[in-house]
């Protein structure tokens, strides 16, 4: 594809309902990063991945939060027992080296847990 | 650890008026500076990088180490450049983790 992509686009879930999140970044790009972004909040960082590596994961606000990226390519981010903090938009983001500096974004996924 | 401080919520102004967006970052490194842009329904984007020392749709921005900032200008705004706009860090030889500030709201208004 020409761009980060990711699915779904809005998520409803009832508290308690696990949900998968889904990012197809752009092919080739070695650097992963998943940040989460609340209403009138900036970015903040979750995880990253380099190729199939989870190198970070500091930014992960629970046990509940869980990401992967077996084959170095798409990734998934797990939020189990979901609560009504957990939402907002989960932004997904590729970069094509190590050190570029310079990220390619997703449109995203809304997360609203009710 | 890393912080960006953007102080400004929210920038109105008039079109043709001059705009600066503030950044102020916290980092004991060398750090990389970038600024994104979200216009509406549109997906973040990178605008400008500070290495680079480019101008994009009319936007500069210095990189002051003296008082660790990075603002954002533009000598004559455009209705077309309302956007969210975000400052972002990388600490250059640590883990190149995009760390980005809240975000400022500019309006252009005709």
């Amino acid at each position: 594809g020409a761009g980060v992509s990711q699915s779904p686009r809005y998520k409803v879930a009832k508290r308690g309902q696990d949900v998968a999140l889904r990012c197809d970044p752009i092919s080739g790009h070695v650097s992963l990063f998943w940040y989460q972004q609340a209403l009138g909040q900036g970015p903040e960082f979750l995880t990253y991945f380099q190729n199939e590596a989870q190198l970070d994961k500091s930014g992960l606000p629970s046990d509940r939060f869980f990401a992967e990226r077996p084959e170095g390519s798409v990734s998934t981010l797990k939020i189990q027992r979901t609560q009504q903090e957990d939402s907002a938009v989960y932004l997904c983001a590729s970069s094509p080296q190590v050190g570029s500096g310079r990220a390619f974004f997703g449109q995203g996924t809304r997360l609203t847990v009710v | 650890a890393q912080r960006v401080t953007q102080p400004e919520k929210l920038l109105s102004v008039f079109k043709g008026a001059p705009v600066e967006l503030k950044c102020n970052y916290s980092y004991s490194g060398s750090p990389e500076l970038f600024w994104y842009v979200q216009y509406s329904r549109q997906r973040l984007q990178l605008l400008l990088r500070h290495i680079s020392r480019e101008s994009i749709k009319g936007f500069t921005a210095d990189l002051n180490k003296g008082e660790t900032s990075f603002h954002l200008k533009k000598p004559f705004a455009q209705e077309e450049d309302s956007a969210m706009y975000y400052c972002a860090l990388v600490a250059s030889g640590g883990s190149y983790i995009p760390t980005f500030g809240r975000g400022t709201s500019l309006i252009v208004h005709p």
